[in-house]
């Protein structure tokens, strides 16, 4: 069973802090996807990385790929309150399976 | 619409009814993805839809649990006898599926389901 360990759990902040979350497995991932959920919604997809050492960014988010694809971590410079949210990792085992989700890490940017 | 497209968006129910949750996915979109999320989890993989046909069902909990997508486009998810540990958002998710690697699924905003 592949699973994939997200942390911190929980984070509050001050507006204008960076931030680090990561998202960790024992296993391999064909391609690996971060998710921001608003309550009362869907998953709203962040981005994809497929290669591993891969880095991308998304203006003030940066996202990178471990070497061996088995973690990822989002890096927030900057924080904003709009950054508030649930950010969830996602793991694909490769073709068009399901995902693995992580628990989540509960970001709070306060103002 | 663009996006994913979930119905009813809330149902309650009584432990031992019958409910069905419909989703309508991307219009062109080949691959249909059913998640459960309980609350303070991360969504949990049901069944997949290539098609019309289930080509992988393993994460349904048990027999009380059936989905089913006729024409290739709109799925419905089907749950008999309910429990009260049944109560959960059910998200619906679709995807292009080109057979690359990306895997990229787009969500609808769930039926949030509660039994009583």
């Amino acid at each position: 069973t592949q699973l994939l360990e997200q942390s911190p759990q929980f984070l509050s902040i001050q507006e204008g802090e960076n931030l680090t979350v990561y998202c960790n497995s024992s296993s391999v991932f064909s391609s690996l996807q971060w998710y921001r959920q608003e309550p009362g919604e869907g998953p709203v997809l962040l981005v994809t990385v497929v290669t591993g050492g891969e880095v991308k960014k998304l203006k003030r988010l940066t996202f990178q790929f471990g070497d061996a694809r088995k973690d990822s971590s989002l890096h927030i410079t900057a924080a904003q309150p709009g950054d508030t949210g649930l950010y969830l990792c996602a793991g694909s085992g490769g073709g068009a399976d399901g995902l693995t989700f992580g628990k989540g890490t509960h970001l709070i940017i306060q103002p | 619409g663009a996006g994913v497209s979930q119905t009813p968006s809330n149902k309650v129910t009584e432990k031992g009814k019958y409910v069905e949750l419909r989703c309508d996915p991307i219009s062109g979109h080949t691959a249909l993805y059913w998640y459960r999320q309980s609350l303070g989890q991360g969504p949990e993989f049901l069944i997949y839809f290539q098609g019309t046909g289930a080509a992988d069902d393993s994460g349904l909990p048990n027999d009380r649990f059936f989905a089913v997508r006729p024409e290739g486009s709109v799925s419905t998810l089907k749950i008999q006898r309910t429990e009260r540990g049944d109560s959960a958002v059910y998200l619906c998710a679709s995807s292009l599926n080109r057979g690359h690697i990306y895997n990229e699924q787009f969500f609808g905003p769930g039926t949030r389901l509660t039994v009583l």
